[in-house]
């Protein structure tokens, strides 16, 4: 069975100040590992998809990371408006999306 | 262009009652996905189409949910009769192309007293 499991559960940094989110993962065949944004009362917003350990994807402030265990989401020099969850999943050989359960992001001005 | 769009956004049940959700996905998009998140837990797939057709349905819990498809449009989810454990968000999501880059609706958030 797929797993997903994500570090820290919960994240406060000063406005400025990088850091790094772990996504951890056992998957049969990796077709995909999947960033995502959440906001409160909102369905999970598309960041990145990543397919093969090596590959990087960047996006404003966000730069992620894979490798054949693990993803991380690094933010540079965040902003209050980063702050929210951010969700990792993965698909793997049987296709359907494991979910991670989170990491919850401050940014404090 | 319009996101994925779910109806309602709240609702309130009691055991035993029957549930319907409605999701309509992106124009285009052939497959739509449906999620849970249970109070606490990681989201979980439900169940995929590909246009009308249930393409995997392994995450449906029991035979007290339905998802339908008509006309590989929108989609509903039928829970009857609803137990205390079904309460969560429900979420749906639409893609163009297979597991890739989903795009979620804001859920529906359904309690069952």
């Amino acid at each position: 069975e797929d797993q997903v499991t994500q570090s820290p559960e919960a994240l406060r940094l000063q406005e400025g100040e990088s850091s790094s989110l772990n996504c951890s993962y056992t998957v049969s065949g990796l077709r995909g590992l999947f960033w995502y944004r959440q906001d409160p009362g909102k369905g999970p917003e598309f960041l990145f998809t990543l397919y093969s350990a090596g590959e990087e994807k960047e996006k404003e402030r966000l730069k992620a990371t894979l490798t054949k265990k693990e993803s991380f989401l690094h933010i540079t020099a965040p902003k209050p408006e980063d702050s929210a969850t951010y969700l990792c999943a993965v698909s793997g050989g049987y296709q359907k999306v494991t979910f991670g359960t989170g990491t919850k992001l401050q940014v404090i001005p | 262009e319009a996101g994925v769009t779910q109806f309602p956004s709240h609702s309130v049940i009691e055991k035993g009652q029957t549930v319907t959700l409605r999701c309509d996905p992106i124009s285009g998009h052939d497959n739509l996905y449906w999620y849970r998140r249970v109070m606490g837990k990681e989201i979980k797939f439900l169940l995929h189409f590909v246009k009308e057709s249930k393409q995997d349905e392994s995450g449906m819990p029991n035979n007290r949910f339905l998802a339908e498809r008509t006309g590989g449009t929108y989609s509903t989810l039928k829970v009857q009769p609803a137990e205390l454990e079904d309460s969560g968000v429900y979420f749906c999501a639409s893609s163009l192309w297979g597991y890739n880059e989903q795009f979620f609706g804001p859920g529906t958030r359904l309690t069952v007293l």
